[in-house]
């Protein structure tokens, strides 16, 4: 069973671009959040999708943005790319079923993206 | 943003030793999940935990869900180069908030 798929895996960009992010989560996952990991401040939540849904928003501005499809793959956005967004992008999905034991995150390798 | 309190933040120890690190929240939980990470890569997760008391074991590794739910550890026993990471905790309380919150990780080296 194919684990969760981040595309691509690195990239570059500069001050004021945007970039998109892509996220493929384990077959019959239906819940995906993202992350944002740096040394600085670890892991921070940024949001979760589920059916197509945001259900819950962690305290990012709004140049960051996210979306799912019916098929439970996802995207997040960057806009106005800062130096303060350099960090590694990772990406979880789970089951969620509503029993606890589906609620376990799996997480994919992550989008390196740095800021220049 | 919000983190747990994970400790120690790093440790060095000898192959063969055994290594415990905990995480406390000033939360109730309903979930704990222990990961481990290596460089450059996302977290794998090693151990997850449903109710208060619970102990539970992977292999070498061992993680309990704190009795008052605002706490975890997990033990590694007779560590092995390979060990080498870091370590999250990571916590859910049952709002229906359907976030994680995760640790500020434990640096593990081991020395053979």
């Amino acid at each position: 069973k194919a684990g969760v798929t981040q595309t691509p895996r690195y990239l570059i960009k500069t001050r004021g671009q945007q970039v998109t992010l892509s996220c493929s989560p384990i077959s019959g996952h239906r819940s995906v959040s993202w992350y944002q990991q740096t040394p600085g401040q670890g892991l921070q939540f940024l949001f979760e999708y589920f059916s197509e849904t945001q259900r819950n928003k962690g305290n990012f501005p709004g140049r960051f943005s996210g979306r799912q499809f019916s098929n439970s793959r996802s995207e997040m956005n960057v806009s106005t790319l800062e130096l303060g967004d350099s960090a590694l992008y990772l990406c979880a999905s789970s089951r969620y079923t509503g029993a606890a034991s589906n609620e376990k995150l799996f997480f994919g390798s992550g989008t390196q993206l740095s800021v220049l | 943003g919000q983190q747990l309190n994970q400790s120690p933040q790093s440790m060095f120890i000898q192959e063969g030793e055994d290594v415990s690190m905990n995480c406390t929240s000033s939360s109730i939980f309903n979930t704990w999940l222990w990961y481990k990470q290596d460089p450059g890569e996302g977290p794998v997760l090693l151990i997850a935990l449903y109710k208060a008391g619970e102990l539970t074991s992977n292999g070498r590794l061992t993680a309990q869900f704190g009795i008052t739910r605002k706490d975890s550890f997990l033990n590694i026993s007779a560590s092995i180069p390979s060990d080498v990471g870091i370590y999250f905790c990571a916590g859910r309380a049952g709002d229906g908030t359907y976030k994680y919150i995760f640790g500020t990780g434990t640096r593990l080296k081991v020395l053979a």
